[in-house]
């Protein structure tokens, strides 16, 4: 059973335009969400992470929001860049973990110019 | 720049070599870890290390065996791997502590086995 889900294998967007990648959640002990960026041919790079006592953290053009009752979160890249074409998972870990971070299966994202 | 060196970037083995990958990280982390990823999966958790003590096994099975040398480094020996472990196994840290910990990845060595 999959506990963490992006629904969206991929997800095309103009430049200069928002991006928005979706994840859902099933188990209500997670409480700490990252999103990574990956390219091809290398380790996921750590973007942006968010408690789950916060609803929204920021880090310049990138905003993830969390919306616990509906095991809901997403990041928002702002403008988006040709640069940010990659594939994004999203993971979550649970208190009481260590290192055991579940991953989305990712979406790639492509920014067209 | 990820401040986690992986080494080596490529190997192929046959099923008999016995061979290692080696990570190093600078970041005073005393949590390490093993992931290995298949093409389009997400990276799948093998081994975690905290103050080099092996704390998680993730059913591997024992053709791979971790090591954790010191605070900064960590081993993974591959022994009589099968084809399907071809992959890409990612070296990771963090600080120790449950959850809230952010894991940095390196960038990985693509391993194949022939």
């Amino acid at each position: 059973d999959q506990q963490v889900k992006q629904n969206s294998p991929s997800l095309s967007v103009q430049e200069g335009r928002i991006s928005i990648l979706n994840c859902d959640y099933t188990n209500s002990m997670f409480d700490y969400f990252l999103w990574y960026k990956k390219y091809p041919a290398e380790g996921p790079t750590f973007l942006i992470s968010i408690s789950s006592i916060k609803d929204k953290n920021e880090d310049g053009r990138f905003t993830v929001f969390l919306n616990k009752s509906a095991k809901h979160l997403s990041l928002h890249i702002v403008p988006s860049q040709p640069g940010d074409s990659a594939v994004y998972f999203c993971a979550a870990s649970d208190w009481g973990s260590q290192g055991n971070l579940i991953f989305g299966k990712g979406t790639k994202l492509s920014v067209k110019p | 720049d990820t401040e986690v060196t992986q080494t080596p970037k490529h190997l192929v083995m046959g099923m008999t070599n016995k061979k290692s990958l080696k990570c190093e990280q600078h970041m005073g982390h005393r949590a390490m870890y093993w992931y290995k990823q298949k093409a389009k999966k997400p990276p799948e958790l093998m081994f975690v290390y905290s103050y080099e003590k092996l704390s998680i096994n993730e059913s591997v099975p024992s053709r791979f065996s971790p090591e954790c040398p010191n605070s900064s480094l960590l081993n993974l020996h591959l022994h009589a791997l099968q084809p399907e472990d071809s992959a890409l196994y990612l070296c990771a840290s963090s600080q120790v502590g449950y959850s809230g910990n952010t894991i940095y990845f390196g960038e990985g060595s693509w391993l194949t086995v022939v």
